[in-house]
């Protein structure tokens, strides 16, 4: 059975520092790698989409990099700002199914 | 386009009555989970459909729980008789099967049993 962690839970940082957020899986035979944004009370919105033949994904301030042999991803985000506050999670998905880890929550003081 | 409807996304019941919770996914979309959140567990998947056929149920937790899927833009999870521990935030996902496997989720149906 996959098994996902983020680590750390939670993190809060100044505004303007670079976010680092980690994501480890224990099977290495994925599809994908998600990286999903859940703000309180919401919904989950996907952020970036690493298909296993990827290294990494970028899409503005953020990029995430994939070593699927290492069963790891990372989730870059620069210049961290107030409204980057959330809570990141992470989902690995092997034949249909997307495992999700618990979430790395984010604040980035003013 | 809307993206994946869900309704309603505040339910308040008391334990033994039935709940109905609806999902409209994303059209062309064929492709449909239920997700349960809580603190507790985190994200599990309930059930998944492909092409409206119920393809794994296996994290249905009992058989309070049952989902269908009528046609290829409406699915219902329904719990009857509900219990206190059944409350929790319900999540309907929708994909296309291939294509990139991004899964798009609705904004959730808060359910709470008193």
């Amino acid at each position: 059975k996959q098994e996902v962690t983020q680590i750390p839970a939670a993190l809060s940082v100044p505004e303007g520092e670079n976010l680092v957020l980690n994501c480890s899986f224990t099977d290495s035979a994925i599809y994908n790698l998600q990286w999903f944004r859940q703000d309180p009370g919401k919904g989950l919105t996907s952020l970036l989409l690493i298909q296993s033949s990827q290294r990494e994904q970028t899409s503005g301030r953020l990029n995430a990099s994939l070593d699927k042999s290492s069963g790891r991803s990372t989730l870059y985000i620069a210049a961290s700002q107030p409204g980057d506050s959330a809570t990141y999670l992470c989902a690995v998905k092997d034949d249909y199914k997307l495992s999700f880890g618990a979430g790395t929550t984010v604040t980035v003081r003013a | 386009d809307a993206g994946v409807i869900q309704s309603p996304r505040h339910e308040v019941t008391e334990m033994g009555q039935e709940v109905t919770l609806r999902c409209k996914p994303i059209s062309g979309h064929n492709s449909l989970f239920w997700y349960r959140q809580t603190m507790m567990r985190g994200l599990e998947l309930l059930i998944y459909f492909n092409n409206n056929v119920p393809i794994d149920d296996s994290g249905m937790p009992e058989d309070r729980f049952s989902a269908k899927m009528p046609n290829a833009s409406f699915s219902t999870l329904k719990i009857q008789p509900s219990e206190p521990r059944d409350s929790a935030v319900y999540f309907c996902a929708s994909k296309q099967t291939g294509g990139s496997g991004e899964l798009f989720f609705g904004e959730g149906s808060r359910l709470t049993v008193l």
